[in-house]
């Protein structure tokens, strides 16, 4: 069975705080996602990864950064968060051109 | 820019009853996929369609890929209250390592 997990379930943090959102992956996937999601909008696409240490724009990438050191490992970095950036994180992972497998999400609300 | 519409947004039916979802594109996919996602959880696959005019079943749950691979359909005969919830499609192409496109989803609710 995929697993996909995520560092946490609910975090809470200031407006200006560096934020980590961290995914792990066991199935050996190339390939890693981060997207948010939001009421009516869908999933966005911030960054994705299709090796250690490449990675790609998405749709969403401003005020995201991320990191891909090892092969099961995908971080998603908010440098400066914002209250605009209040949203559900969704990781996924897959082989390339392949279905997607998602971890639970992080809500994260900054205040 | 969406490339992939679905309808309806919402949909509210009894126990019992059939309903279609629609997913629709101006692009060809190389494939088609549906995820249903619960309230605090992550999409989980249903299914993936990659041939056009493809048909697949899944107990109640028929899915079909369009003739030219721009389009989908999801259909759920005699709904239950445990089909509640968000569906989304997403489409993959090929030839963008691996991305898939992702619809905005259609929240359904059945009610007993």
């Amino acid at each position: 069975d995929v697993k996909v997990t995520q560092s946490s379930r609910y975090l809470v943090k200031r407006t200006g705080e560096k934020v980590f959102l961290e995914c792990v992956q066991d199935m050996d996937h190339e390939n890693m996602f981060w997207y948010r999601q939001d009421p009516g909008l869908g999933l966005r696409l911030i960054y994705f990864s299709y090796d250690v240490k490449m990675k790609e724009k998405g749709d969403i990438p401003e005020g995201y950064s991320v990191s891909r050191e090892k092969k099961e490992r995908f971080s998603l970095i908010l440098e400066s968060a914002s209250t605009n950036q209040t949203s559900m994180y969704l990781c996924a992972s897959s082989f390339p051109r392949r279905e997607q497998y998602f971890g639970p999400g992080t809500r994260l609300t900054v205040t | 820019t969406q490339l992939l519409e679905q309808s309806p947004q919402f949909l509210s039916i009894q126990e019992g009853e059939n309903l279609t979802v629609y997913c629709n594109s101006s692009s060809v996919f190389s494939s088609l996929q549906w995820y249903r996602q619960e309230p605090g959880e992550g999409p989980v696959l249903l299914v993936t369609v990659v041939t056009g005019g493809e048909v697949k079943k899944l107990k109640r749950l028929t899915f079909q890929f369009g003739d030219a691979r721009k389009d989908s359909s999801l259909h759920i005969t005699a709904a239950q209250p445990g089909d509640t919830g968000l569906y989304l499609c997403a489409g993959g192409s090929g030839s963008t390592l691996g991305r898939l496109y992702f619809g905005r989803g259609t929240q359904l609710t059945v009610w007993p």
